[in-house]
């Protein structure tokens, strides 16, 4: 079955930028989406299809994705967007949804 | 729309559970519904989804046969049971919409919280 890597933790200082990787096989040829969880509360969705953002996702949040790493930056980072960060993609192989293990965000 | 589940539950081990899902505001027309597990402190597991529309549904190896997801749409209602509760169930459960054509979760619900404890 197809296994997303991604780091366990990223801090990073207010109004600077925060890279969180999501790394797996070939993943540049699979759709990836991002995911914000804040503590209680059910995720949301911030980035869909790579590199497109839902309806009210601010301009700060934006993606990437090639070869075996999918990339998911915010920029001008605030202390709002401290959270967990999922990445996903669906694999067809094997008929299902996939997630990646979560990155925690931690606003210095 | 909005994703409304059901209240949290307290279950015993060997019982069942079931959580609900309504789409407040419209209906599922068109999209699939996936329920997604999280148990305290650790991340978002895909359990099985299904569409309305048809009724078809499919599951997680790890959840298939002791995972059951059925729709209404009269009522735009998806429910999910589980049976055969262990300690190792108790989570937080996210029903979780996707639009056609597409294989991400626009839309989640509040999650429900539920504990199997003896």
């Amino acid at each position: 079955s197809y296994v997303l890597t991604q780091p366990p933790s990223v801090s990073v200082a207010p109004g600077q930028t925060a890279n969180i990787a999501c790394g797996g096989n070939k993943i540049g040829t699979y759709s990836v989406h991002w995911y914000q969880q804040k503590p209680g509360q059910a995720p949301v969705m911030v980035v869909y299809d790579d590199s497109d953002r839902p309806s009210g996702i601010p301009e700060r949040f934006s993606g990437s994705n090639s070869g075996n790493t999918a990339t998911l930056t915010i920029s001008w980072v605030e202390a709002g967007d401290e959270a967990d960060y999922y990445c996903q993609v669906w694999d067809s192989s094997d008929n299902h949804y996939v997630f990646g293990p979560g990155t925690k965000v931690t606003v210095l | 729309v909005q994703l409304v589940q059901s209240g949290a539950e307290m279950k015993k081990p060997g019982s069942s559970v079931t959580v609900s899902c309504k789409a407040s505001g419209g209906t599922f027309a068109g999209y699939s519904v996936s329920w997604v597990r999280q148990a305290p402190g650790q991340g978002l597991e895909w359990m099985g989804r299904v569409l309305p529309m048809s009724g078809t549904s499919h599951f997680a190896p790890k959840f298939q046969g002791r995972v059951t997801i059925t729709a209404d749409e009269s009522t735009s209602t998806v429910s999910m049971q589980v049976i055969s509760l262990t300690s190792e169930d108790t989570a937080f459960y996210y029903c979780a919409r996707q639009p056609p054509g597409d294989d991400g979760f626009d839309e989640w619900g509040q999650g429900t919280l539920v504990t199997v404890s003896s």
